[in-house]
């Protein structure tokens, strides 16, 4: 049992190259989350996705890109990454409305 | 929107002591979860406790939706207890989740 799974867990990459961050999971969960983890700013919600094709944004969505074409799967991308957006990525999903949520390893990102 | 807020935002026990987290949350909330990051950034699920009481082992935890809030209680506290606590509510009628800003907890042997 996978459950929920993200990569690359670290990377490295410089301003204005677009990177893509993954996220997969195998529980067929509905809900989809996308966070990022700042010191001083705990977990903030980037995206959301509450079905395949169905995406919303959440408190910091500026500078990032999501889909949502196959149900385990949730893949963020930053178009032209920006040295702000170094910070640690979390994945997490949750079956349906109001159920536990789960959420995957993290990915360390490093903008230069 | 929503608003979660933790106390106390740090925290440092002896070993084998018992400590109390509280979180306060704005609004009616039909999910609310509490969460350990572990000192290697690892989130873990602690409780799934929208309304009442629930317990595992030495930790347990209360949630009182009338008066939006939910309590965390270690009991005898040990050094892996370490790291941040985080509560994490979902308001009524809502899918988003949305985080408090956390109580770091440190335990000395």
């Amino acid at each position: 049992d996978a459950g929920i799974t993200q990569s690359p867990r670290y990377k490295i990459t410089e301003t204005g190259r677009q990177v893509t961050l993954m996220c997969h999971q195998t529980w067929s969960h509905s809900y989809m989350f996308w966070y990022r983890q700042d010191l001083g700013h705990g977990l903030r919600l980037i995206y959301y996705s509450a079905a395949a094709d169905i995406t919303d944004k959440g408190e910091v969505p500026d500078g990032y890109v999501v889909s949502r074409s196959k149900t385990e799967n949730f893949p963020l991308t930053l178009e032209s990454a920006t040295r702000s957006q170094t910070s640690v990525y979390f994945c997490a999903s949750r079956k349906g409305g109001a159920e536990t949520q789960y959420f995957g390893p993290g990915t360390r990102l490093l903008v230069l | 929107g929503i608003q979660v807020e933790q106390s106390p935002p740090d925290l440092i026990l002896q070993e084998g002591a018992n400590s109390t987290l509280r979180c306060n949350f704005s609004d009616s909330v039909n999910n609310l979860q509490w969460f350990h990051q572990n000192p290697w950034g690892q989130l873990i699920n602690l409780f799934y406790i929208p309304s009442g009481t629930k317990q595992n082992g030495r930790l347990s935890a209360t949630t009182v939706a009338t008066e939006r809030y939910s309590l965390l209680y270690i009991s005898s506290s040990q050094t892996t207890d370490s790291g941040v606590y985080f509560c994490a509510v979902q308001n009524t009628g809502g899918f988003k989740t949305i985080f408090g800003a956390g109580t770091r907890l440190f335990v000395k042997a």
